[in-house]
């Protein structure tokens, strides 16, 4: 079993330019999660969708956008990169009762010069 | 809103010493408490749920936490300490509202000295 799978797993990237990041699950759950994750903070939520072509804004969406067009992909984009979205980013999934708990890719190193 | 507080970003223990990670949490309505662990380098994996069957949870690798909600809290424990024990520890609570979001607390550092 696959699971959650990020691609790609470390980046590094100039100011101002963009990317995606994907986010690929093969257990057929319904909700899935952006995270970025930065020291002494946990992780952030900033985007997520509950559903094929649905998303919603998270705790820090400022500067990202993401699309579902596809049940098991989940895509994040950075439109113009900030040194300040230098940061791990984690995907998840669940089924949509929510009290399953996630499962988590092993996550995208990014930096941002 | 909900919300995490984790006590202590960093906890060191000997090994074969009792781990105690501390856990408070708010929330307006009865949550859905989880503790996941994260090895250098790798993302997250479930430890343990508590999701109102029973207030003593028991994991995986000997953890177990205990849900009091009089104290909101939900602390992780652990009898004896291994050294594969060190990696970081984060508690959370699912927002069963819209989408079932998990709230992370900042996370605990746990180190185990031989």
């Amino acid at each position: 079993n696959a699971g959650v799978t990020q691609t790609p797993k470390f980046r590094v990237l100039k100011t101002g330019q963009s990317m995606t990041l994907l986010c690929a699950q093969d257990m057929n759950h319904e909700y899935m999660y952006w995270y970025r994750q930065d020291p002494g903070m946990g992780l952030r939520l900033i985007h997520y969708s509950v559903g094929e072509g649905t998303t919603a804004k998270g705790e820090v969406p400022d500067g990202y956008n993401v699309s579902r067009l596809k049940k098991q992909n989940f895509l994040l984009g950075l439109e113009s990169a900030a040194p300040s979205q230098t940061s791990v980013y984690f995907c998840a999934s669940t089924r949509s009762s929510g009290n399953y708990g996630y499962t988590f890719g092993s996550g995208t190193r990014l930096t941002v010069v | 809103a909900q919300s995490v507080t984790q006590l202590g970003s960093h906890v060191s223990v000997s090994e074969g010493a009792l781990v105690l990670l501390r856990c408070n949490y708010s929330s307006s309505v009865p949550p859905y408490l989880f503790w996941y662990v994260q090895y250098p380098n790798q993302g997250l994996q479930l430890l343990l749920k508590y999701t109102s069957a029973a207030t003593l949870v028991k994991g995986i690798n000997g953890f177990e936490a205990e849900f009091k909600k009089s104290e909101t809290s939900f602390h992780l424990t652990k009898p004896s300490a291994h050294m594969s024990d060190a990696a970081e520890y984060f508690c959370a609570v699912s927002d069963l509202e819209y989408g079932n979001k998990l709230v992370f607390g900042a996370g605990t550092i746990l180190r185990v000295k031989s």
